[in-house]
């Protein structure tokens, strides 16, 4: 079946620390990948989407993910986190059928 | 240009109670989708529509039914509430000749009580 996984349910980055975020999904081809934050209260935001082309994709915030297909992945990553990056992130994917699947999200703490 | 509209932003329901959470977006886009996100489980999706007049069950359509006679407006109708319904639902429309762009309302936080 068609899915989307991330494995950390919460990750804690000290602020200035380097961040990744995994998303795996299960699918026969290639999906399209979308990586969305959540603020606490609040709606949904884009950071980035993967269609094709380029395997590294630069969004908004600083943030960029790289696919990869021989892992079933699309790994959000940051160089360098700041206390407002603080939030829930959900790796989605639409897998042809042009609705979205999410994954269980990942709450980001950031420490001083 | 709102982009996507949902309304109210919360609703406190008893058991059994109906109610209509409404959705509008005014991107004249043709999909537009309901999910409901609960705590750990990320987001599911409900219903959605493709066009007006269409309609189709998502991952967990029980309980709830919709309705598209406009483009612009999706409706999520609860007829019996039920505790298993509190949840935040979100509202979304995508027009994928734009390059799927999804674009999601702030939300809906219901509680069945």
């Amino acid at each position: 079946a068609q899915s989307v996984t991330q494995p950390d349910i919460h990750i804690t980055v000290s602020e200035g620390a380097s961040l990744e975020l995994r998303c795996n999904y299960s699918y026969g081809a290639t999906p399209y990948l979308f990586w969305y934050v959540q603020s606490p209260g609040q709606g949904l935001q884009l950071l980035l989407k993967y269609f094709s082309g380029d395997t590294l994709v630069q969004g908004i915030k600083g943030f960029e993910a790289e696919f990869k297909r021989s892992q079933s992945s699309f790994n959000l990553r940051k160089p360098s986190v700041h206390w407002s990056d603080a939030a829930e992130y959900f790796c989605a994917s639409d897998f042809g059928n042009e609705k979205l699947t999410f994954g269980t999200g990942t709450r980001l703490t950031i420490i001083p | 240009n709102a982009g996507v509209t949902q309304t109210p932003k919360f609703r406190i329901l008893k058991i059994g109670q109906s109610m209509t959470l409404q959705c509008t977006q005014d991107m004249n886009h043709n999909y537009m989708y309901w999910y409901r996100q609960d705590p750990g489980m990320g987001l599911k999706l409900i219903y959605y529509s493709v066009g007006a007049g269409i309609t189709d069950k998502g991952e967990v359509p029980n309980g709830y039914n919709v309705s598209r006679s406009t483009t612009e407006d999706f409706p999520l109708r609860l007829e019996l509430a039920a505790p298993s319904q509190t949840s935040v639902y979100f509202c979304a429309s995508i027009d994928q000749r734009m390059g799927y762009g999804y674009t999601f309302g702030s939300g809906t936080r219901l509680t069945v009580v």
